[in-house]
């Protein structure tokens, strides 16, 4: 399989506790992308990166989260002390060239439970 | 503020009849707009997008029509499978191609019966 993919699918984790989780994007493909999605909502754009250039972030990404992409190919989105607020589905994606177009393809997303 | 909306959370379609998902935005400056599909427990899958510059685009049984002027756009499927029963978001960028971070819909659940 080729598609982007994330690990671990699911985590559980107590409050205060730092977790870590990894994208694998379509090998070619030089722009990764990080979402959160909660409950009832679209996914919300959290940052991406051109290569291991952090490029953009959005305001939802706040100071207990970082995203690294260190040589250009995975990448790592870190939340520090958790709060019950993380607990939703972080899916990463990455941009290049489809059947008719170029658009972002999504990987399976990892749900984090923070209890 | 909900700059991309999709004021259907749901939609039921008989089969073979047509399925119309409408969005809705506000933000003038988005320029390429794009639906995804997606299953429970899995990452949204990319179905069809639209640039600005077009009213329409058709790829097999999925239609996307724009309208600028209304800040409106629609996807059509016909005719309706059981398969295609899943949530449908509708996404757009602001960059050309859909390049920089999307903003999404909260989505439409369309149910197709039998």
């Amino acid at each position: 399989d080729t598609g982007v993919s994330q690990d671990p699918r699911h985590k559980i984790t107590k409050r205060g506790q730092n977790v870590t989780f990894r994208c694998d994007p379509i090998s070619e493909h030089n722009r990764l992308y990080w979402y959160r999605q909660t409950l009832g909502q679209g996914p919300e754009f959290l940052t991406y990166f051109q290569n291991e250039a952090q490029l953009e972030k959005s305001r939802l990404l706040s100071d207990r989260f970082s995203a690294e992409r260190p040589k250009g190919s995975f990448s790592t989105l870190e939340i520090q002390r958790t709060e019950q607020g993380d607990s939703a589905m972080y899916l990463c994606a990455s941009f290049g060239q489809g059947e008719n177009t170029d658009t972002q393809y999504f990987g399976p997303g990892t749900r984090l439970t923070v209890l | 503020d909900q700059q991309v909306k999709q004021n259907s959370p749901s939609l039921s379609v008989q089969e073979g009849r047509i399925s119309i998902l409408n969005c809705d935005y506000t933000n003038s400056m988005f320029d390429y707009f794009l639906w995804y599909k997606k299953y429970p427990a899995e990452g949204p899958t990319f179905l069809i997008s639209i640039s600005s510059i077009k009213d329409k685009n058709e790829d097999g049984r999925f239609t996307v029509f724009l309208n600028k002027s209304a800040k409106h756009l629609s996807l059509h499927i016909v005719p309706s499978q059981p398969g295609d029963s899943a949530v449908y978001f509708c996404a757009a960028s602001a960059t050309g191609g859909g390049a920089d971070g999307l903003t999404f819909g909260k989505g439409t659940h369309l149910i197709i019966q039998p």
